[in-house]
C-alpha cells in the first residue's frame, strides 16, 4: 500500500530539548515536504527536498533542520524546540512531473511546554 | 507575493444542493494547482491536479477546473459524507502554498 508514515503521531517535549520526528515514503518518489498547520494560517510549508542530498527552505524553516540522506527518509529536527512551534506537522511527498499525485502522512501533533 | 485565497471559510449545504467552491491565486511561475480534501485529525487527501487554464477534472461528484486566476471546486448533489474541509494548493516554482480552506458541512 502507497503511503507516507510519520512518527512519534503524539509528541509533548520540554523547551530546548532536541526532537526528531521522521517520515518515510514507500512509493520511491523524488519530491518530499514537511508543514505545519495552525489554526487561522493553514498549512505552510517548512522544507523541501527535490532528491537525495537536496533540501531548500520554505516558507518558515526558523528553528528547523532537515536532511535527506536517501530517498525514502526525510526527517525533521528541531534543535531546540520552543513553545512557539507548537503544531500540527505533516511530511508529504510527491513524484515529480505530470499529474502526479501528492502523499501527505498522518500529522504528528507537537507540544511544546 | 504569492498568495492563496479560499472563499468561503465555511459552508453549509442540504443534501443534493450543488454548490462550488472558490481558490483564487497570486503566484510566480505556477506549475500546478491542487485540490486536497482534509478530514479531522487526519492528513490531506489528494483530489486532483490542474496545470493550464481551461482542464478540468471530475472524480465522483466533483469537479475542478482552472482558469489564469483562479480555480473552482464544484460539488454536485453532495452527500453528507462529502462533510470535510477542502484545501487548495499551488505549486509555484518547486515550493507549495496552501489557502486556509474551506469548510464544507452537507446536512441530511
Amino acid at each position: 500500500e502507497a503511503q507516507v508514515t510519520q512518527n512519534p503521531r503524539y509528541l509533548i517535549t520540554v523547551t530546548g530539548k532536541k526532537l526528531t520526528v521522521t517520515c518515510s515514503q514507500n512509493m520511491n518518489h523524488e519530491y518530499m515536504s514537511w508543514y505545519r498547520q495552525d489554526p487561522g494560517l493553514g498549512l505552510r510549508q517548512i522544507y523541501y527536498s527535490m532528491n537525495v542530498e537536496v533540501t531548500d527552505k520554505g516558507d518558515v524553516p526558523e528553528g528547523y533542520k532537515v536532511s535527506r540522506k536517501e530517498k525514502r527518509n526525510f526527517p525533521l529536527i528541531l534543535e531546540s524546540p520552543s513553545p512557539n512551534q507548537t503544531s500540527l506537522y505533516f511530511c508529504a511527498s510527491m513524484r515529480q512531473g505530470v499529474n502526479t499525485e501528492a502523499f501527505f502522512g498522518q500529522g504528528t501533533r507537537l507540544t511544546v511546554v | 507575493e504569492d498568495q492563496v485565497t479560499q472563499s468561503p471559510e465555511a459552508l453549509r449545504l442540504q443534501e443534493g444542493e450543488s454548490s462550488s467552491l472558490n481558490c483564487s491565486y497570486t503566484v510566480s511561475g505556477l506549475r500546478g494547482l491542487f485540490w486536497y480534501r482534509q478530514d479531522p485529525g487526519k492528513g490531506p487527501e489528494f483530489l486532483f491536479t490542474l496545470y493550464s487554464a481551461g482542464e478540468e477534472k471530475e472524480k465522483e461528484r466533483l469537479k475542478a477546473t482552472l482558469t489564469k486566476k483562479e480555480s473552482f471546486l464544484h460539488i454536485t448533489a453532495p452527500k453528507p459524507e462529502d462533510s470535510a474541509t477542502y484545501l487548495c494548493a499551488v505549486q509555484a516554482r518547486n515550493q507549495f502554498y496552501f489557502g486556509t480552506g474551506t469548510s464544507l458541512t452537507v446536512i441530511p
